[in-house]
């Protein structure tokens, strides 16, 4: 099956600086990558995706890239604010357009954003 | 429109113990997910479920079993609890693309 890794474990940055998070996957018909945020005590939210079609994606101060022939993908965070700390998973999985696939999520970042 | 909830959103159970966690989402999602998070390790695939009166292992899956009997309905079963299943446990539903994550479980075994 999938397997995906995620680094680093922690990142601290500050303020205004840029953070960048990596993940590797390992099934080259994965097509589909989400990253997720989770706030301590909370859910995780979406916040950016992209499919296998696509290079790059950006919304706002957050962006993604995928490199489908090494099989990684990247989250950049720029101009980080203290509320972006967080810990942030990125997943791979088959079959985006619909289809029950599952994710395969990755262990986590730990970003702290200090003053 | 309540997204995905969870109930309960915290328990502690003596080792051997049963208990069933609900997850009920009012999105009208095909897909449904449960599953735990423990430190360090991500999110883990227990159950899935691709429709109503289907399911499904993942990554996880021993030590637990699952229903959906109804489409909004995704029960998560423990039938002997173990120490090792403290964890927190979250639901989520997804129709295309994303998932929605419920609030989560809070289960400690002792």
């Amino acid at each position: 099956g999938e397997n995906v890794e995620q680094h680093p474990s922690t990142l601290s940055v500050q303020e205004g600086d840029s953070a960048v998070i990596k993940c590797t996957y390992s099934d080259s018909a994965s097509n589909y990558f989400p990253w997720y945020k989770q706030e301590l005590g909370k859910r995780p939210q979406l916040i950016i995706d992209i499919r296998s079609n696509v290079g790059e994606k950006k919304d706002q101060r957050i962006a993604v890239t995928l490199n489908k022939t090494a099989k990684h993908f990247s989250l950049h965070i720029t101009e980080t604010q203290p509320e972006d700390s967080a810990v942030y998973f990125c997943a791979a999985s088959l079959g985006a357009e619909g289809g029950g696939n599952k994710l395969t999520f990755g262990t986590g970042t730990q970003l702290k954003v200090e003053l | 429109n309540a997204g995905v909830t969870q109930t309960p959103k915290f328990r502690v159970l003596k080792t051997g113990q049963s208990m069933t966690l609900l997850c009920a989402q009012d999105m009208n999602h095909e897909y449904m997910y449960w599953y735990r998070q423990d430190p360090g390790m991500g999110l883990r695939l227990i159950h899935y479920s691709v429709g109503e009166g289907t399911t499904a292992k993942g990554e996880v899956p021993d030590g637990y079993n699952v229903s959906r009997l109804k489409k909004q309905n995704f029960l998560l079963g423990l039938e002997s609890a173990a120490p090792s299943q403290t964890s927190v446990y979250f639901c989520a539903s997804r129709v295309w693309g994303e998932q929605y994550f419920g609030p989560g479980t809070r289960l400690t075994v002792t």
